[in-house]
């Protein structure tokens, strides 16, 4: 049973224009979320997290918004670049499960010149 | 910089031949985990240290052994490496004082190839 799920595995954005990337949870329990950003042959690196207290965490062009009651997260680029051509993962934890994340099966992102 | 740092960026080992992969760290973050991940596929979390504590994934292979010497070094150990055991290794870390949420930073990873 996936707990964390992205339901785009692609996505392909003309360069300047905005990135939304997508991802759906269904333990209501998840209480921290984050995205991931993953190149070819390298490990995650962290991008941005919200907390379930917030609905909207802004980071440059990075902006993640979380709507509890849909159980909805969503990762919002812009302006996109080719430099941000690369998979995304959203990932989840539930502070008393141990902070263990859970993550989604990812969204390959093509920023296209 | 402080950083993840997982040796070698690239393994290669025969089927039944035993390997170790190593993931150290300049965080001084308490708790360290080693997740498998196939190509397309989610990180899978392994196991993980809390302190010393040691603590395995219910659908961990007993194949696949762990060690934490110190606060820095963590090593994975593949008894017997499958095919099936073929995968991207990552090791990570975190700070977890058991009030605050804080986030896991990745190590760039080991890619095992079992021949």
């Amino acid at each position: 049973d996936q707990q964390v799920k992205q339901n785009s595995p692609s996505l392909s954005v003309q360069e300047g224009r905005i990135s939304i990337l997508n991802c759906d949870y269904t333990n209501s329990m998840f209480d921290y979320f984050l995205w991931y950003k993953k190149y070819p042959a390298e490990g995650p690196t962290f991008l941005i997290s919200i907390s379930s207290i917030k609905d909207k965490n802004e980071d440059g062009r990075f902006t993640v918004f979380l709507n509890k009651s849909a159980k909805h997260l969503s990762l919002h680029i812009v302006p996109s670049q080719p430099g941000d051509s690369a998979v995304y993962f959203c990932a989840a934890s539930a502070r008393n499960a141990g902070n263990m994340l859970t993550f989604g099966g990812g969204t390959r992102l093509m920023v296209k010149p | 910089d402080a950083m993840v740092i997982q040796n070698p960026r690239y393994q290669v080992t025969q089927f039944g031949k035993p390997v170790t992969l190593s993931c150290s760290q300049t965080l001084n973050h308490n708790v360290m985990y080693w997740y498998q991940q196939k190509s397309s596929q989610a990180p899978k979390l392994l196991f993980h240290y809390y302190d010393k504590d040691f603590n395995n994934e219910a659908d961990t292979p007993d194949n696949f052994q762990s060690r934490r010497p110190n606060t820095s070094f963590c090593f994975l150990d593949i008894r017997s490496p499958g095919l099936g055991d073929a995968a991207m290794y990552l090791c990570a870390t975190s700070r977890d004082d058991g009030r605050t949420v804080d986030t896991q930073y990745f190590g760039p990873g080991t890619r095992l190839t079992v021949l």
